[in-house]
């Protein structure tokens, strides 16, 4: 089975401040994926991040970045110099890969609020 | 660019009374996803539908649950009774194929629906 977990419910910070979210997950599949989704006060789902099994290099894309580390099963997401508007509930989520179903599995979500 | 459009962004109703959610996914895409997040809570898989067939379903998609893809171009969810704990955020979500490494799933922006 599949889980994903994500340890922190909420977290608030102030306006530049780093903050990292982090996520742990279970899988028995050898090939898998793994994503990043932010959720904003409006509710609709916005895609951040996908990365595969067999791909840990590390990703940055402006003040987001990435850090997956299969021997533990983690995908943290870091945003550095946080902005009010990186407030939201942000997901990590799960998928398998080939062959069978490609449904998403998310961790609880953790919200993030950025105070100025 | 090509998005996953929901209707209606918001639907208020009565217990025991069925409900349609619609869905019009990109339209090039082959395969159909329904989530469900209730308030405050994760987002939920109910159901994965390709080649006019469901082809998983989660445990919540139970005998109320219907899922159709009427014409071209809709995706629709049916509730057929409709419960207090149905209200919930129901996400559409479509890709263009799997079983050949991940084909991301693009999300619409979500219906809500209340049931009183």
């Amino acid at each position: 089975a599949q889980k994903v977990t994500q340890a922190q419910t909420e977290i608030s910070v102030v306006e530049k401040e780093d903050v990292t979210l982090d996520c742990v997950y279970e899988t028995r599949d050898t090939t898998y994926y793994l994503f990043w989704y932010k959720q904003p006060p409006s509710g609709e789902l916005v895609f951040l991040i996908r990365r595969n099994s067999f791909d840990e290099q590390n990703e940055i894309s402006g003040r987001y970045s990435w850090n997956f580390q299969k021997s533990t099963s983690s995908f943290n997401f870091t945003i550095t110099a946080s902005q009010v508007v990186d407030s939201a509930v942000y997901f990590c989520a799960l998928s398998r890969s080939q062959g069978g179903s490609e449904k998403l599995v998310f961790g609880k979500g953790m919200k993030l609020t950025v105070n100025p | 660019e090509p998005e996953v459009t929901q209707t209606p962004s918001h639907q208020v109703t009565q217990m025991g009374q069925e409900v349609i959610l619609r869905c019009v996914p990109i339209s090039n895409h082959l395969y159909f996803y329904w989530y469900r997040q209730i308030l405050g809570q994760k987002v939920e898989f109910l159901v994965s539908f390709y080649n006019n067939e469901i082809s998983e379903k989660s445990e919540i998609f139970d005998d109320q649950f219907s899922v159709e893809r009427p014409d071209g171009s809709n995706f629709t969810l049916k509730i057929r009774s409709t419960k207090l704990e149905d209200s919930a955020m129901y996400f559409c979500a479509s890709s263009t194929n799997r079983g050949r490494g991940y084909n991301e799933q693009f999300f619409g922006p979500g219906t809500r629906l209340t049931v009183l």
